[in-house]
C-alpha cells in the first residue's frame, strides 16, 4: 500500500501569514489522485482539494493544491483565523485508500 | 443538504460485538457508494471498509478483514458496519462517508458524518 508521510508535524503560524504543506508518497500516486482535508475539533473532516489541484465546492480561493507523481503541496496563501486546524492528504489512486498522519496548523 | 448521521458506538469489552449504523439524507443514496472511516485517538484517518451502490462490490482494510462485515439498505438510506470479535486496537472514532462519485476520479469522500464512537476494553 502507498504510504504518506505528511510534514511538518505541526505549524506554527500568525494570522495573514502563508502555510505550505507537504504530503509524500512512498510511490508515485495514479492520475495524481490526491485529495486534501481539513478537520476541526470535534468536527468531520471537510473535503478541500481532490484531483491535487481542483478546489472542492465552496473551498475558497486561498487554498491551493499543488504537485504530481509522490510530492504533493497544499498551500494556504493568507491564514484566516477559521483556518487553524488539522489537515489530511488521501491518495485514492491504489487500493486501499490511505491518509496521511496530518499536519495541525497552530496558531503562533 | 447531505446529512450522514452515525449511531451505534459504545464501550465494549474485547472480544464483543457491535453494529454501527449511518442514516443518510439529502441526496440519492442508492446512487453512491458509501464507506467507513475511523480515527484512533490522536492518530490519522484509516479507511475500514466501503461498498458500492448496489452491494456488489465490497472492500476491507487487512486490519478488520475476517472482522468487520459492511452493509446498506437502500430502501432506508442507511449504512451499516457489523463488527465482531473486536480489539482494543478498534478503538476509534468511526466516520461515514459518501464517495464523490462513480468514476476512477471521483473515488475520494465528499461528505462526511460526525462519527460515532467506539472504545474496547481489554
Amino acid at each position: 500500500e502507498i504510504v504518506l508521510t505528511q510534514s511538518p508535524g505541526t505549524l506554527s503560524l500568525s494570522p495573514g501569514e502563508r502555510a505550505t504543506l507537504s504530503c509524500r508518497a512512498s510511490q508515485s500516486v495514479y492520475s495524481n489522485y490526491l485529495a486534501w482535508y481539513q478537520q476541526k475539533p470535534g468536527q468531520a473532516p471537510r473535503l478541500l482539494i481532490y484531483g491535487a489541484s481542483s478546489r472542492a465546492t465552496g473551498i475558497p480561493d486561498r487554498f491551493s493544491g499543488s504537485g504530481s507523481g509522490t510530492d504533493f503541496t497544499l498551500t494556504i496563501s493568507r491564514l484566516e483565523p477559521e483556518d487553524f486546524a488539522v489537515y489530511h492528504c488521501q491518495q485514492y489512486g491504489s487500493s486501499p485508500r490511505t491518509f496521511g498522519q496530518g499536519t495541525k496548523v497552530e496558531i503562533k | 443538504e447531505v446529512e450522514l448521521v452515525e449511531s451505534g458506538g459504545g464501550l465494549v469489552q474485547s472480544g464483543r460485538s457491535l453494529r454501527l449504523s449511518c442514516a443518510a439524507s439529502g441526496f440519492t443514496f442508492d446512487d453512491y457508494s458509501m464507506h467507513w472511516v475511523r480515527q484512533a485517538p490522536g492518530k490519522g484517518l484509516e479507511w475500514v471498509s466501503g461498498i458500492s451502490w448496489n452491494s456488489v462490490s465490497i472492500g476491507y482494510a487487512d486490519s478488520v478483514k475476517g472482522r468487520f462485515t459492511i452493509s446498506r439498505d437502500n430502501a432506508k438510506n442507511s449504512l451499516y458496519l457489523q463488527m465482531n470479535s473486536l480489539r482494543v486496537e478498534d478503538t476509534a472514532l468511526y466516520y461515514c462517508a459518501k464517495r464523490r462519485g462513480t468514476a476512477a476520479a471521483e473515488n475520494f469522500f465528499d461528505y462526511w458524518g460526525q462519527g460515532t464512537l467506539v472504545t474496547v476494553s481489554s
